[in-house]
């Protein structure tokens, strides 16, 4: 079945840029999502990009998507500390009428 | 604007009782969803409803039940709670049309004994 993967730790300092990776394996995928989770919170859509797309970029984000190597990125540039937080990495395609998820990124940020 | 909202945020349970999670969302979605989420294993998803009078299972239905009580409202049920359903549950929904993202609510914390 469908598999979304992506490194469970990353750490950052502040004021440098952060790149969070997610490969996935649906050939098929149409849509790609970023979300972020603070904690006690639930999920929160950053971004999302079509598969038609290879960037998108959102004032201090950007999405990269490489649909040859099935990778997703998420780059947050000028990172601070609230940007403190889990960030998932999701698709979904035209036939399914669900989301899969990443087992999500812990970004944590240190002076 | 509440948007999805869970209750109750915490429970302890013992091994065998019963409870449901009640998921409410007021953005007139079509489309809602339970997950839940382990530590290192991202999200999982339990039951989806793809609209009002339609469930389906997802990835780890087992041991769980859910109603589509209306467009508004979509209840998940533990009739025999294990500890192996202790976990953080989120409902979700969506809009009109493949693609649209996920609203989450806050999540449930949920403890088995």
């Amino acid at each position: 079945g469908e598999d979304v993967e992506q490194s469970l730790f990353l750490s950052v300092r502040e004021g440098d840029s952060s790149v969070i990776n997610c490969t996935y394996t649906d050939s098929s995928s149409t849509y790609l999502y970023w979300y972020k989770q603070e904690p006690g919170a639930g999920l929160q859509l950053l971004t999302y990009i079509f598969s038609n797309m290879d960037m998108k970029q959102d004032q201090r984000l950007t999405v990269l998507l490489n649909k040859k190597d099935k990778h997703l990125s998420l780059r947050i540039a000028d990172t601070q500390t609230g940007d403190s937080a889990i960030y998932f990495c999701a698709e979904s395609n035209s036939s399914a009428s669900k989301i899969i998820f990443g087992s999500g990124t812990r970004l944590s940020i240190r002076p | 604007n509440a948007g999805v909202t869970q209750t109750p945020k915490f429970q302890v349970l013992k091994t065998g009782q019963s409870m449901t999670l009640q998921c409410a969302q007021d953005m007139n979605h079509n489309s809602m969803y339970w997950y839940r989420q382990d530590p290192g294993m991202g999200l999982r998803l339990i039951y989806y409803s793809a609209s009002e009078g339609t469930t389906d299972k997802g990835e780890v239905p087992n041991g769980y039940n859910v109603s589509r009580l209306n467009k508004r409202e979509f209840s998940l049920r533990l009739e025999s709670a294990a500890p192996s359903q202790t976990s953080v549950y989120f409902c979700a929904s969506s809009g009109q049309g493949y693609g649209s993202p996920l609203h989450f609510g806050n999540g449930t914390r949920l403890t088995v004994t």
